[in-house]
Protein backbone atom coordinates (compact mmCIF):
# COMPACT_ATOMS: atom_id res chain seq x y z
CA UNK A 1 0.00 0.00 0.00
CA UNK A 2 1.89 2.70 -1.27
CA UNK A 3 0.66 6.14 0.39
CA UNK A 4 3.43 8.28 -1.62
CA UNK A 5 3.96 8.16 -5.01
CA UNK A 6 6.98 9.58 -7.49
CA UNK A 7 5.85 8.39 -11.11
CA UNK A 8 8.90 9.20 -13.02
CA UNK A 9 11.67 7.32 -12.61
CA UNK A 10 14.01 9.09 -13.63
CA UNK A 11 14.33 12.98 -15.24
CA UNK A 12 17.14 14.27 -17.08
CA UNK A 13 17.61 18.30 -17.68
CA UNK A 14 19.95 20.38 -19.54
CA UNK A 15 22.23 22.47 -17.00
CA UNK A 16 20.68 25.67 -15.88
CA UNK A 17 17.64 24.13 -17.06
CA UNK A 18 14.47 24.19 -14.19
CA UNK A 19 13.93 20.59 -12.82
CA UNK A 20 10.76 19.67 -11.92
CA UNK A 21 10.17 16.48 -9.58
CA UNK A 22 6.26 15.18 -8.97
CA UNK A 23 4.66 13.25 -5.74
CA UNK A 24 1.21 12.34 -5.15
CA UNK A 25 -0.02 11.19 -1.98
CA UNK A 26 -3.20 8.97 -1.25
CA UNK A 27 -3.66 9.97 2.77
CA UNK A 28 -5.55 12.92 3.41
CA UNK A 29 -3.91 13.07 7.19
CA UNK A 30 -0.60 13.52 6.11
CA UNK A 31 0.00 17.54 6.70
CA UNK A 32 3.86 17.31 6.72
CA UNK A 33 5.75 17.07 3.25
CA UNK A 34 9.55 16.69 2.73
CA UNK A 35 12.22 15.96 -0.14
CA UNK A 36 15.27 14.47 0.26
CA UNK A 37 18.48 13.70 -1.66
CA UNK A 38 20.50 11.05 -1.61
CA UNK A 39 23.91 10.14 -3.25
CA UNK A 40 25.24 6.49 -4.20
CA UNK A 41 26.83 5.23 -1.81
CA UNK A 42 24.84 7.65 1.07
CA UNK A 43 21.98 8.18 3.14
CA UNK A 44 19.31 10.30 1.98
CA UNK A 45 19.75 13.92 3.00
CA UNK A 46 17.21 16.64 4.14
CA UNK A 47 16.56 18.87 1.40
CA UNK A 48 13.13 21.13 2.25
CA UNK A 49 9.99 20.48 3.96
CA UNK A 50 6.23 22.48 3.65
CA UNK A 51 3.46 22.17 6.36
CA UNK A 52 0.39 21.64 4.44
CA UNK A 53 -0.81 25.07 5.96
CA UNK A 54 1.33 26.46 3.42
CA UNK A 55 1.40 26.03 -0.68
CA UNK A 56 4.78 27.06 -1.07
CA UNK A 57 8.22 27.23 0.42
CA UNK A 58 11.35 28.21 -1.27
CA UNK A 59 15.21 27.88 -0.34
CA UNK A 60 17.42 28.82 -2.22
CA UNK A 61 17.73 27.13 -5.47
CA UNK A 62 15.08 24.69 -4.20
CA UNK A 63 10.98 25.23 -3.96
CA UNK A 64 8.25 22.95 -2.93
CA UNK A 65 4.90 23.36 -4.13
CA UNK A 66 1.87 21.44 -2.26
CA UNK A 67 -1.52 21.32 -3.73
CA UNK A 68 -3.69 19.67 -0.95
CA UNK A 69 -6.71 19.40 -3.17
CA UNK A 70 -5.16 17.31 -5.98
CA UNK A 71 -2.65 15.34 -3.15
CA UNK A 72 0.17 16.48 -4.85
CA UNK A 73 3.58 18.38 -4.11
CA UNK A 74 6.08 19.26 -6.82
CA UNK A 75 9.95 20.22 -6.21
CA UNK A 76 11.08 22.89 -8.61
CA UNK A 77 15.33 23.07 -9.08
CA UNK A 78 16.30 26.58 -10.71
CA UNK A 79 18.74 26.37 -11.90
CA UNK A 80 19.76 22.67 -12.32
CA UNK A 81 23.17 21.98 -11.68
CA UNK A 82 25.56 19.16 -12.52
CA UNK A 83 25.92 18.52 -8.74
CA UNK A 84 21.71 17.73 -8.59
CA UNK A 85 22.46 14.84 -9.94
CA UNK A 86 21.23 12.42 -7.49
CA UNK A 87 17.91 10.13 -6.60
CA UNK A 88 15.18 12.76 -4.85
CA UNK A 89 12.76 10.65 -2.45
CA UNK A 90 9.52 12.72 -1.69
CA UNK A 91 8.08 11.62 1.84
CA UNK A 92 5.07 12.52 3.68
CA UNK A 93 4.43 12.27 7.61
CA UNK A 94 1.06 13.34 10.49
CA UNK A 95 2.41 16.11 12.82
CA UNK A 96 1.73 13.72 15.50
CA UNK A 97 2.62 10.38 14.23
CA UNK A 98 6.45 9.83 13.90
CA UNK A 99 5.76 7.70 10.93
CA UNK A 100 7.26 8.50 7.34
CA UNK A 101 6.18 7.48 4.36
CA UNK A 102 8.67 7.99 1.36
CA UNK A 103 7.97 7.09 -2.38
CA UNK A 104 9.95 5.29 -4.65
CA UNK A 105 12.43 7.95 -5.80
CA UNK A 106 13.07 9.95 -8.61
CA UNK A 107 16.57 9.73 -10.60
CA UNK A 108 17.60 13.17 -11.76
CA UNK A 109 20.61 13.69 -13.83
CA UNK A 110 21.77 17.30 -14.74
CA UNK A 111 23.48 17.57 -18.11
CA UNK A 112 26.59 19.67 -18.42
CA UNK B 1 33.56 13.62 11.98
CA UNK B 2 30.36 11.83 10.50
CA UNK B 3 26.71 13.02 12.21
CA UNK B 4 25.32 9.73 11.60
CA UNK B 5 27.47 6.66 11.43
CA UNK B 6 26.99 2.72 10.91
CA UNK B 7 28.68 -0.13 10.65
CA UNK B 8 29.44 -2.50 8.69
CA UNK B 9 29.08 -0.61 5.18
CA UNK B 10 28.54 -3.92 3.11
CA UNK B 11 27.73 -7.60 4.94
CA UNK B 12 27.20 -10.51 3.59
CA UNK B 13 26.05 -13.51 5.49
CA UNK B 14 24.41 -17.26 5.67
CA UNK B 15 21.20 -18.19 5.82
CA UNK B 16 19.86 -18.78 9.56
CA UNK B 17 22.96 -17.10 10.76
CA UNK B 18 22.22 -14.18 13.52
CA UNK B 19 24.57 -10.32 12.85
CA UNK B 20 24.52 -6.96 14.24
CA UNK B 21 24.37 -2.95 12.57
CA UNK B 22 25.93 -0.90 14.63
CA UNK B 23 24.48 2.70 14.46
CA UNK B 24 26.02 5.62 17.03
CA UNK B 25 24.99 9.34 15.79
CA UNK B 26 27.42 12.50 17.69
CA UNK B 27 24.52 15.35 16.87
CA UNK B 28 22.80 14.99 20.35
CA UNK B 29 19.58 14.41 19.10
CA UNK B 30 16.96 12.11 21.21
CA UNK B 31 15.45 10.10 18.69
CA UNK B 32 16.90 7.32 16.32
CA UNK B 33 15.39 5.00 13.60
CA UNK B 34 16.02 1.99 11.28
CA UNK B 35 15.02 2.14 7.63
CA UNK B 36 14.88 -0.78 5.29
CA UNK B 37 15.00 0.20 1.53
CA UNK B 38 14.17 -3.03 -0.46
CA UNK B 39 14.88 -4.21 -3.45
CA UNK B 40 12.02 -1.75 -4.91
CA UNK B 41 13.77 1.32 -3.66
CA UNK B 42 11.02 2.12 -1.16
CA UNK B 43 12.26 3.23 2.14
CA UNK B 44 10.37 1.65 4.91
CA UNK B 45 10.95 2.43 8.62
CA UNK B 46 10.90 -0.21 11.00
CA UNK B 47 12.06 0.93 14.38
CA UNK B 48 11.62 4.36 16.29
CA UNK B 49 13.45 4.82 19.52
CA UNK B 50 12.81 8.52 21.59
CA UNK B 51 14.86 8.68 25.14
CA UNK B 52 15.23 4.79 24.66
CA UNK B 53 11.71 3.42 24.68
CA UNK B 54 10.57 2.40 21.44
CA UNK B 55 7.28 4.69 19.83
CA UNK B 56 7.42 2.89 16.87
CA UNK B 57 7.49 -0.64 15.45
CA UNK B 58 6.27 -1.18 12.21
CA UNK B 59 5.08 -4.89 10.75
CA UNK B 60 8.24 -5.77 10.97
CA UNK B 61 9.53 -9.63 12.47
CA UNK B 62 10.36 -10.42 15.68
CA UNK B 63 13.45 -11.58 14.64
CA UNK B 64 14.38 -8.04 14.17
CA UNK B 65 15.13 -6.71 17.63
CA UNK B 66 16.41 -2.66 17.93
CA UNK B 67 18.77 -2.03 21.07
CA UNK B 68 20.10 0.91 22.74
CA UNK B 69 22.40 1.30 25.32
CA UNK B 70 22.31 4.81 25.39
CA UNK B 71 20.67 7.92 23.31
CA UNK B 72 23.71 7.76 21.00
CA UNK B 73 23.22 4.38 19.95
CA UNK B 74 20.72 1.86 18.13
CA UNK B 75 21.51 -1.61 17.00
CA UNK B 76 19.83 -3.59 14.88
CA UNK B 77 20.26 -7.22 16.02
CA UNK B 78 18.85 -9.94 13.27
CA UNK B 79 18.34 -13.28 14.31
CA UNK B 80 17.97 -16.31 11.88
CA UNK B 81 18.33 -14.47 8.56
CA UNK B 82 16.16 -15.43 5.64
CA UNK B 83 17.36 -14.36 2.47
CA UNK B 84 14.29 -11.86 2.15
CA UNK B 85 16.15 -10.04 4.29
CA UNK B 86 18.49 -9.30 1.89
CA UNK B 87 18.34 -4.79 1.11
CA UNK B 88 20.14 -1.91 2.54
CA UNK B 89 19.13 -0.77 5.92
CA UNK B 90 19.66 2.94 7.30
CA UNK B 91 20.10 4.29 10.61
CA UNK B 92 18.35 7.99 11.21
CA UNK B 93 18.42 10.28 13.72
CA UNK B 94 16.43 13.58 14.43
CA UNK B 95 15.62 15.73 16.95
CA UNK B 96 12.05 15.42 18.55
CA UNK B 97 10.39 19.22 17.75
CA UNK B 98 11.76 18.63 14.15
CA UNK B 99 11.59 14.53 13.89
CA UNK B 100 10.93 14.62 10.19
CA UNK B 101 14.09 16.13 9.32
CA UNK B 102 16.53 13.15 9.44
CA UNK B 103 20.20 12.83 9.30
CA UNK B 104 21.04 9.54 7.63
CA UNK B 105 23.93 7.35 8.10
CA UNK B 106 25.20 6.04 4.93
CA UNK B 107 23.64 2.57 4.98
CA UNK B 108 24.47 -1.20 4.97
CA UNK B 109 24.00 -3.08 2.52
CA UNK B 110 23.02 -6.88 3.89
CA UNK B 111 23.05 -9.87 1.56
CA UNK B 112 21.96 -13.48 2.51
CA UNK B 113 23.21 -16.33 0.58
Amino acid sequence: DQQVKQNSPSLSVQEGRISILNCDYTNSMFDYFLWYKKYPAEGPTFLISISSIKDKNEDGRFTVFLNKSAKHLSLHIVPSQPGDSAVYFCAASSYNNNDMRFGAGTRLTVKP
Amino acid sequence: DTAVSQTPKYLVTQMGNDKSIKCEQNLGHDTMYWYKQDSKKFLKIMFSYNNKELIINETVPNRFSPKSPDKAHLNLHINSLELGDSAVYFCASSQSEKWAEAFFGQGTRLTVV
